[in-house]
């Protein structure tokens, strides 16, 4: 069964420093992969996604991902974290046409001044 | 207006009553889901609906039950609820085609006492 694992439980990061959020994905063909973000009281909302082509994928809010398929991963990076980034992120793999979609358990984000 | 409206927001019930979660949406999409989130455990898929006549049981769906009264509208009924069922609920939507994203809702608490 294909699996999302977000190792990072929690990660604290001071304002202005770089961020890496790692997610790997265990699935055999090309997957679908997506970042979504949560922040408190509300539901999800995507950051960006990845289906083909280009590795390295931008989204929304300054956040990009790059897809490596010998590493099976599709880690989330944004060069210089806002206070306003604090929020929770998952990762997610869709299959195919079903739309089954396996979420990662999260990564909670704590941004320090 | 929010697209994916749930309601309620919050609920806090006791153990045996039915309780029914409600979710409508606007931007006009076949398919919809609903997930029940717990800390650590990411979001695991309940129900979900392809279409109006199309009614699918996710990895969790034991002690629920959904209708899908319109394109519009799908809801969440815990028949007789029980304090393990106290989580956050997400409905979503997705457009149909390969790999579309998930739109979700702000969420409902539900604390079952």
């Amino acid at each position: 069964a294909q699996s999302v694992t977000q190792p990072d439980i929690h990660i604290t990061v001071s304002e202005g420093a770089s961020l890496e959020l790692r997610c790997n994905y265990s699935y055999g063909a090309t997957p679908y992969l997506f970042w979504y973000v949560q922040s408190p009281g509300q539901g999800l909302q995507l950051l960006l996604k990845y289906f083909s082509g280009d590795t390295l994928v931008q989204g929304i809010k300054g956040f990009e991902a790059e897809f490596k398929r010998s590493q099976s991963s599709f880690n989330l990076r944004k060069p210089s974290v806002h206070w306003s980034d604090a929020a929770e992120y998952f990762c997610a793999h869709h299959s195919g046409g079903y739309q089954k979609v396996t979420f990662g358990t999260g990564t909670k984000l704590q941004v320090i001044p | 207006d929010a697209d994916v409206t749930q309601t309620p927001r919050n609920r806090i019930t006791k153990t045996g009553k039915r309780i029914m979660l409600e979710c409508s949406q606007t931007k006009g999409h076949d398919r919809m889901y609903w997930y029940r989130q717990d800390p650590g455990l990411g979001l695991r898929l309940i129900y979900y609906s392809f279409d109006v006549k199309d009614i699918n049981k996710g990895e969790i769906s034991d002690g629920y039950s959904v209708s899908r009264q319109a394109q519009a509208k799908f809801s969440l009924s815990l028949e007789s609820a029980i304090p393990n069922q106290t989580a956050l609920y997400f409905c979503a939507t997705s457009d149909t085609g390969v790999n579309q994203p998930q739109h979700f809702g702000d969420g409902t608490r539900l604390s079952i006492l």
